[in-house]
Protein backbone atom coordinates (compact mmCIF):
# COMPACT_ATOMS: atom_id res chain seq x y z
CA UNK A 1 0.00 0.00 0.00
CA UNK A 2 1.11 3.42 -0.24
CA UNK A 3 3.38 5.44 2.32
CA UNK A 4 1.36 8.78 3.30
CA UNK A 5 2.65 11.20 5.35
CA UNK A 6 0.99 14.20 7.27
CA UNK A 7 2.70 17.72 8.18
CA UNK A 8 1.89 18.59 11.06
CA UNK A 9 1.61 15.31 13.22
CA UNK A 10 -0.08 18.06 15.88
CA UNK A 11 -0.76 21.35 16.93
CA UNK A 12 -1.78 23.67 19.63
CA UNK A 13 -3.51 26.68 17.74
CA UNK A 14 -5.67 29.60 19.14
CA UNK A 15 -9.33 30.39 18.38
CA UNK A 16 -9.53 32.45 15.16
CA UNK A 17 -6.23 31.20 13.47
CA UNK A 18 -6.03 28.89 10.30
CA UNK A 19 -4.09 25.64 10.39
CA UNK A 20 -3.19 24.20 6.94
CA UNK A 21 -2.60 20.24 6.45
CA UNK A 22 -0.61 18.71 4.23
CA UNK A 23 -0.94 15.18 3.11
CA UNK A 24 2.08 13.38 0.77
CA UNK A 25 1.72 9.83 -0.81
CA UNK A 26 4.86 8.86 -2.41
CA UNK A 27 3.03 7.11 -5.49
CA UNK A 28 0.06 9.19 -7.74
CA UNK A 29 -3.30 8.29 -6.61
CA UNK A 30 -6.61 9.65 -8.21
CA UNK A 31 -8.97 9.93 -5.32
CA UNK A 32 -8.14 11.65 -1.57
CA UNK A 33 -9.89 12.11 1.16
CA UNK A 34 -10.16 14.22 4.36
CA UNK A 35 -11.94 12.76 7.43
CA UNK A 36 -12.47 14.27 11.21
CA UNK A 37 -12.56 12.00 14.04
CA UNK A 38 -13.35 13.48 17.00
CA UNK A 39 -12.50 12.48 20.13
CA UNK A 40 -14.51 9.18 21.14
CA UNK A 41 -16.43 8.95 17.48
CA UNK A 42 -15.60 7.16 14.53
CA UNK A 43 -14.65 8.79 11.24
CA UNK A 44 -16.68 11.52 9.65
CA UNK A 45 -16.01 12.29 5.91
CA UNK A 46 -15.62 15.81 5.40
CA UNK A 47 -14.59 16.21 2.02
CA UNK A 48 -13.16 14.09 -1.37
CA UNK A 49 -10.30 16.07 -2.97
CA UNK A 50 -9.28 14.88 -6.77
CA UNK A 51 -6.58 16.44 -8.96
CA UNK A 52 -8.09 18.91 -11.37
CA UNK A 53 -11.23 19.54 -9.76
CA UNK A 54 -12.97 21.50 -6.71
CA UNK A 55 -13.32 18.99 -3.60
CA UNK A 56 -16.72 17.46 -2.98
CA UNK A 57 -17.77 18.28 0.43
CA UNK A 58 -20.24 16.32 2.66
CA UNK A 59 -23.24 17.74 4.49
CA UNK A 60 -22.61 20.26 7.41
CA UNK A 61 -18.89 20.85 6.00
CA UNK A 62 -18.51 23.94 3.73
CA UNK A 63 -15.56 25.32 1.65
CA UNK A 64 -15.52 28.97 3.62
CA UNK A 65 -14.37 26.69 6.71
CA UNK A 66 -12.17 23.70 5.53
CA UNK A 67 -10.60 24.82 1.77
CA UNK A 68 -8.68 22.39 0.21
CA UNK A 69 -6.41 21.75 -2.62
CA UNK A 70 -4.82 19.07 -4.50
CA UNK A 71 -2.46 20.30 -6.55
CA UNK A 72 -1.19 17.19 -7.87
CA UNK A 73 -1.59 13.20 -8.11
CA UNK A 74 0.05 12.45 -4.64
CA UNK A 75 -0.34 16.02 -2.43
CA UNK A 76 -3.15 17.25 -1.04
CA UNK A 77 -4.19 20.31 1.71
CA UNK A 78 -6.56 20.46 4.49
CA UNK A 79 -7.32 24.21 5.89
CA UNK A 80 -9.13 24.64 9.01
CA UNK A 81 -10.31 28.41 8.97
CA UNK A 82 -11.58 30.56 12.27
CA UNK A 83 -10.74 27.91 14.04
CA UNK A 84 -13.07 26.97 17.60
CA UNK A 85 -12.51 24.68 20.35
CA UNK A 86 -14.96 22.85 18.53
CA UNK A 87 -12.60 22.03 15.67
CA UNK A 88 -10.27 20.00 18.09
CA UNK A 89 -9.96 17.08 16.55
CA UNK A 90 -7.64 14.23 14.82
CA UNK A 91 -7.88 15.18 11.21
CA UNK A 92 -7.11 12.12 8.63
CA UNK A 93 -6.44 11.94 5.02
CA UNK A 94 -6.57 8.80 2.99
CA UNK A 95 -6.24 7.17 -0.48
CA UNK A 96 -7.89 4.71 -2.59
CA UNK A 97 -5.13 2.23 -3.75
CA UNK A 98 -4.91 -1.58 -4.80
CA UNK A 99 -6.13 -4.12 -6.86
CA UNK A 100 -9.85 -3.12 -5.43
CA UNK A 101 -9.89 0.40 -6.18
CA UNK A 102 -12.48 1.42 -3.56
CA UNK A 103 -9.97 0.79 -0.33
CA UNK A 104 -8.84 3.32 1.22
CA UNK A 105 -5.41 3.86 3.57
CA UNK A 106 -4.82 5.95 5.76
CA UNK A 107 -2.25 8.78 6.84
CA UNK A 108 -0.86 9.15 10.53
CA UNK A 109 -3.61 11.59 10.89
CA UNK A 110 -2.98 15.41 13.19
CA UNK A 111 -3.92 15.99 15.89
CA UNK A 112 -5.45 19.56 16.64
CA UNK A 113 -6.52 20.80 19.74
CA UNK A 114 -8.05 24.77 19.79
CA UNK A 115 -7.50 26.72 22.99
CA UNK B 1 -31.98 3.62 11.16
CA UNK B 2 -28.21 4.31 11.56
CA UNK B 3 -26.19 3.05 8.19
CA UNK B 4 -23.49 1.27 9.60
CA UNK B 5 -24.04 -0.66 13.35
CA UNK B 6 -21.88 -2.40 15.97
CA UNK B 7 -21.74 -2.46 20.13
CA UNK B 8 -19.58 0.02 21.32
CA UNK B 9 -18.13 -2.38 23.46
CA UNK B 10 -15.96 -2.96 25.45
CA UNK B 11 -15.54 -6.73 24.40
CA UNK B 12 -13.34 -8.39 26.78
CA UNK B 13 -11.93 -11.75 25.89
CA UNK B 14 -9.42 -14.05 27.80
CA UNK B 15 -5.88 -14.16 25.74
CA UNK B 16 -5.99 -17.15 22.90
CA UNK B 17 -10.00 -17.11 22.68
CA UNK B 18 -11.90 -16.65 19.79
CA UNK B 19 -12.87 -12.90 19.28
CA UNK B 20 -16.06 -12.03 17.97
CA UNK B 21 -16.82 -8.38 16.40
CA UNK B 22 -20.42 -8.12 14.51
CA UNK B 23 -21.68 -5.28 12.05
CA UNK B 24 -24.79 -4.99 10.43
CA UNK B 25 -25.75 -2.11 7.89
CA UNK B 26 -28.48 -0.69 6.59
CA UNK B 27 -28.33 -0.24 2.47
CA UNK B 28 -29.43 -3.29 0.69
CA UNK B 29 -27.10 -1.95 -2.57
CA UNK B 30 -23.56 -2.13 0.10
CA UNK B 31 -20.83 -3.76 -1.97
CA UNK B 32 -17.51 -3.69 -0.37
CA UNK B 33 -17.17 -4.21 3.53
CA UNK B 34 -13.86 -3.83 5.28
CA UNK B 35 -12.41 -3.96 8.97
CA UNK B 36 -10.20 -1.72 10.22
CA UNK B 37 -7.77 -2.01 13.45
CA UNK B 38 -7.50 1.74 15.55
CA UNK B 39 -5.16 1.42 18.61
CA UNK B 40 -5.58 4.14 20.49
CA UNK B 41 -3.44 7.48 19.21
CA UNK B 42 -3.12 5.88 15.65
CA UNK B 43 -4.51 6.17 12.44
CA UNK B 44 -7.07 2.87 11.24
CA UNK B 45 -5.48 -0.01 9.50
CA UNK B 46 -6.60 -1.65 7.07
CA UNK B 47 -6.78 -5.32 7.98
CA UNK B 48 -9.49 -7.48 5.66
CA UNK B 49 -11.52 -6.79 2.82
CA UNK B 50 -14.58 -8.78 1.73
CA UNK B 51 -16.83 -8.31 -1.21
CA UNK B 52 -18.73 -11.62 -1.47
CA UNK B 53 -20.67 -14.03 0.65
CA UNK B 54 -19.67 -16.64 2.89
CA UNK B 55 -15.81 -16.32 4.64
CA UNK B 56 -12.50 -14.66 4.32
CA UNK B 57 -9.56 -15.91 6.10
CA UNK B 58 -6.51 -13.95 6.62
CA UNK B 59 -3.94 -15.32 9.54
CA UNK B 60 -5.89 -15.48 12.52
CA UNK B 61 -8.59 -13.46 11.18
CA UNK B 62 -11.61 -14.23 9.26
CA UNK B 63 -14.32 -12.15 7.68
CA UNK B 64 -18.20 -13.47 6.78
CA UNK B 65 -20.67 -11.59 4.77
CA UNK B 66 -23.93 -12.64 4.70
CA UNK B 67 -25.49 -9.64 2.74
CA UNK B 68 -29.22 -11.36 3.26
CA UNK B 69 -28.90 -10.27 6.53
CA UNK B 70 -26.87 -7.54 6.23
CA UNK B 71 -24.39 -8.66 8.30
CA UNK B 72 -20.81 -8.36 8.21
CA UNK B 73 -18.23 -10.07 10.94
CA UNK B 74 -14.69 -10.32 12.29
CA UNK B 75 -13.32 -13.27 13.96
CA UNK B 76 -9.48 -13.16 15.49
CA UNK B 77 -8.58 -16.71 16.63
CA UNK B 78 -5.82 -17.07 19.51
CA UNK B 79 -6.33 -13.66 21.08
CA UNK B 80 -3.25 -12.02 21.83
CA UNK B 81 -3.32 -8.60 24.17
CA UNK B 82 -1.93 -6.94 21.07
CA UNK B 83 -5.22 -7.24 19.46
CA UNK B 84 -6.62 -4.89 22.00
CA UNK B 85 -7.78 -2.42 20.18
CA UNK B 86 -11.06 -0.71 17.89
CA UNK B 87 -12.40 -2.50 15.10
CA UNK B 88 -14.04 0.04 12.99
CA UNK B 89 -16.83 -2.01 10.35
CA UNK B 90 -16.64 -0.08 7.06
CA UNK B 91 -19.00 -0.21 3.88
CA UNK B 92 -18.83 1.56 0.72
CA UNK B 93 -22.47 2.32 -1.39
CA UNK B 94 -22.84 1.59 -5.10
CA UNK B 95 -23.43 5.11 -6.48
CA UNK B 96 -21.49 7.10 -3.53
CA UNK B 97 -18.74 7.74 -5.44
CA UNK B 98 -16.66 5.54 -3.43
CA UNK B 99 -17.40 6.62 -0.39
CA UNK B 100 -16.95 5.05 3.11
CA UNK B 101 -18.99 4.86 6.03
CA UNK B 102 -17.97 4.00 9.35
CA UNK B 103 -19.01 2.21 12.07
CA UNK B 104 -18.44 3.54 15.57
CA UNK B 105 -16.42 0.58 16.35
CA UNK B 106 -16.27 -1.70 18.95
CA UNK B 107 -13.43 -1.29 22.07
CA UNK B 108 -11.63 -5.12 21.85
CA UNK B 109 -9.91 -5.58 24.93
CA UNK B 110 -7.98 -8.96 25.10
CA UNK B 111 -7.60 -10.47 28.45
CA UNK B 112 -3.92 -11.35 29.47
Amino acid sequence: SAVISQKPSRDICQRGTSLTIQCQVDSQVTMMFWYRQQPGQSLTLIATANQGSEATYESGFVIDKFPISRPNLTFSTLTVSNMSPEDSSIYLCSVEQGVSTDTQYFGPGTRLTVL
Amino acid sequence: QKEVEQNSGPLSVPEGAIASLNCTYSDRVSQSFFWYRQYSGKSPELIMSIYSNGDKEDGRFTAQLNKASQYVSLLIRDSQPSDSATYLCAVTVLNRDDKIIFGKGTRLHILP
